[in-house]
């Protein structure tokens, strides 16, 4: 069957490390990947778009590695800050779907 | 800009009533879409609108949710009866092209938390 798999545990780091989050795919051939950020109370935040065609990609302080072979995709926040703190999901299309698909996402806390 | 617009931000309604939830997208925006978080479990899709016609309905649970987008403006969704397992957070999205793929993504609302009771 077809699942996205997310850490469900959360992610505690201390400020100023970098945060490594992972996002494992079965079934799926993705064109693409996503990564969003949902604080409490509010809707999921786009944060980046990475393309199978693409290894990696940067924004700032947020890193995204796509990995086809393997099925995985990691996203890195590097000197990660407290105001980092919100829970990240992955999502995918590709294999004929006109839809993203989300993960369950990792809650990550960075603490002071 | 304005963002995505979603009403009511909360509301209670009693196992067996209707409830309307309207989703304003962004303007422009094509493509319109409703995803569900029920507790504890991941965000699922409902459906996907481009302009008024629903392109993929393949995710609405049953016979008792009906979406419609007006003249390819503003969306509701309406569940009618509703029942206990109806209850969750209802998200609306919208994106300038399919999937997001164009690299802005999905653009959501803050949701709608619908609880029956």
């Amino acid at each position: 069957s077809q699942k996205i798999e997310q850490n469900s545990e959360a992610l505690n780091i201390q400020e100023g490390k970098t945060a490594t989050l992972t996002c494992n795919y079965t079934n799926y051939s993705p064109a693409y990947l996503q990564w969003y950020r949902q604080d409490p109370g509010r809707g999921p935040v786009f944060l980046l778009l990475i393309r199978e065609n693409e290894k990696e990609k940067r924004k700032e302080r947020l890193k995204v590695t796509f990995d086809t072979t393997l099925k995985q995709s990691l996203f890195h926040i590097t000197a990660s800050q407290p105001a980092d703190s919100a829970t990240y999901l992955c999502a995918l299309v590709g294999g004929g779907y006109n839809k993203l698909i989300f993960g369950a996402g990792t809650r990550l806390a960075v603490h002071p | 800009e304005a963002g995505v617009t979603q009403f009511p931000s909360h509301s209670v309604i009693e196992k067996g009533q209707t409830v309307t939830l309207r989703c304003d997208p962004i303007s422009g925006h094509d493509n319109l879409y409703w995803y569900r978080r029920v507790m504890g479990k991941e965000i699922k899709f409902l459906l996907h609108f481009v302009k008024e016609s629903k392109q993929d309905e393949s995710g609405m649970p049953n016979n008792r949710f009906l979406a419609e987008r007006t003249g390819g403006t503003y969306s509701t969704l309406k569940v009618q009866p509703a029942e206990l397992e109806d209850s969750g957070v209802y998200f609306c999205a919208s994106s300038q092209d399919l999937s997001g793929q164009g690299g802005y993504g999905y653009t959501f609302g803050s949701g709608t938390r619908l609880t029956v009771v």
